[in-house]
């Protein structure tokens, strides 16, 4: 059960596109498609933007898109809006119906 | 509207019992995995506990196991969590979530508005 390892910043510009990583291992990340991602605003609960590693909700933007590789799954956002600022937040099923997040990453819109 | 509401929180002893709640309304709660996560001041999330739709199978973080029970009554769509010899490491805001993944495999599609739970003396 220990955390999944993401970067603590990452920054982009308006416009551009950024990818953030979350890397865990063979028995949770490397070992199921089933990697979800959530962003959180300051005092806001988390709001999910990806499941199943790359399926979007309804209602979530096209610009946020998500992948696996191995143990590393990722999320990449383009063309970099300011309100895509917050924290976003990796989990991956760790088997036996339990899940771990990563340490969260706070990007920041130059 | 699909949504849940959060009950209970506050300031408890270390050592000390608290109960959280959350009501669910707008869908069918018999129908979900049920989870709560938290959050320490200033820093990420942690998965806690689950809860099968029919409370048939519950799973905890390691860290509360033998401490906290997650417990659920479907027939009044709400979600516990009873936490007992709190420390102060529990200290943080605790969402109930709603799973939306049919085997409880993590999909965390409606969050509760958080609760903070404070231990201290």
């Amino acid at each position: 059960q220990s955390a999944l390892t993401q970067p603590a910043s990452v920054s982009g510009s308006p416009g551009q596109s950024i990818t953030i990583s979350c890397t865990g291992t063979s028995s949770d990340v490397g070992s199921y498609n089933l990697v979800s991602w959530y962003q959180q605003h300051p005092g806001k609960a988390p709001k999910l933007m990806i499941y199943e590693g790359s399926m979007r909700p309804s209602g979530i933007s096209n610009r946020f898109s998500g992948s696996k590789s191995g143990n590393t799954a990722s999320l990449t956002i383009s063309g970099l809006q300011a309100e895509d600022e917050a924290d976003y937040y990796c989990c991956s099923y760790a088997g036996g119906s339990t899940s771990v997040f990563g340490g969260g990453t706070k990007l920041t819109v130059l | 509207e699909v949504q849940l509401v959060q009950f209970g929180g506050g300031l408890v002893q270390p050592g000390g019992s608290l109960r959280l709640s959350c009501a669910a309304s707008g869908f069918t709660f018999s129908s979900y995995w049920m989870t709560w996560v938290r959050q320490a001041p200033g820093k990420g999330l942690e998965w806690v506990a689950n809860i099968h739709k029919e409370g048939s199978e519950k799973n905890y973080v390691d860290s509360v196991k033998g401490r906290f029970t997650i417990s659920r009554d479907n027939a009044k769509n709400s979600l516990f969590l009873q936490m007992n010899s709190l420390r102060a490491e529990d200290t943080a805001v605790y969402y109930c979530a709603r799973d939306g993944s049919y085997y409880g495999t993590g999909e965390f599609d409606i969050w509760g508005q958080g609760t903070l739970v404070t231990v201290s003396s």
